[in-house]
């Protein structure tokens, strides 16, 4: 385990459900981060959350609201989505600053949209 | 040009062989440089990390960076079955520790 954990692992919706992805980290880290992992496609960072401020925000389509709560915690709510937002989404924390840096990752929560 | 580019493979070898996972990058900016390696269902895990020119090793592992060429590598040396798994290189700038470019992953299966 990295310390990282994710719930929930599996998850379908409707186009017009909402829902949420639930990130905690154990690490002490204070950098959160969510990608997109779709098949055959590198990893797309779609936020970043510095010490709980949002850093980065890749034109990620409104329909994903990240929340970052406090250092520990990481939400990604999802409202009408479409089919192709299914994939792999993976949370990831890592220390900030850093020089050795790392990124921690937990296992991902499988989305399918119908 | 992509700036991370890697052989999505699938590359199968035998159990015990040498095998040598490769990616080019396009910006002379990035310092750091991560292999990850992910299994089926699973998130990515570090697996090296290294952020000069020249080879680390751990283990079964050595990384390798040539930044002249613009080009890294993963040896593992006497392959598992347990290694079959699809390894990630990822990269970054040195300032910009948020922004990890990864390569879209080469699959790998070792053959018992």
């Amino acid at each position: 385990e990295t310390g990282v954990t994710q719930t929930p692992r599996h998850l379908v919706m409707g186009m017009t459900n909402k829902k949420s992805l639930k990130c905690e980290q154990h690490l002490g880290h204070n950098a959160m981060y969510w990608y997109k992992q779709s098949a055959k496609k590198p990893l797309e960072l779609m936020f970043v959350y510095s010490l709980e401020e949002r850093v980065e925000n890749n034109s990620v389509p409104s329909r994903f609201s990240p929340e970052c709560p406090n250092s520990s915690h990481l939400f990604l709510h999802l409202h009408t989505l479409q089919p192709e937002d299914s994939a792999l989404y993976l949370c990831a924390s890592s220390q900030d600053p850093g020089q050795d840096y790392e990124q921690y990752f937990g296992p991902g929560t499988r989305l399918t949209v119908t | 040009q992509k700036e991370v580019e890697q052989d999505p493979g699938p590359l199968s070898v035998p159990e015990g062989a040498i095998v040598s996972l490769n990616c080019t990058y396009s910006n002379s900016a990035f310092q750091y440089f991560m292999w990850y390696r992910q299994y089926s269902r699973k998130g990515p895990e570090l697996l090296m990390y290294t952020y000069s020119s020249g080879n680390k090793e751990d283990g079964r592992f050595t990384a390798q960076v040539d930044k002249s060429s613009k080009y890294i590598s993963l040896f593992i040396r006497d392959s598992q079955p347990s290694d079959s798994a699809t390894y990630l290189c990822a990269m970054r700038e040195k300032t910009s520790y948020d922004k990890v470019i990864f390569g879209p992953g080469t699959s790998l299966s070792v053959i018992p």
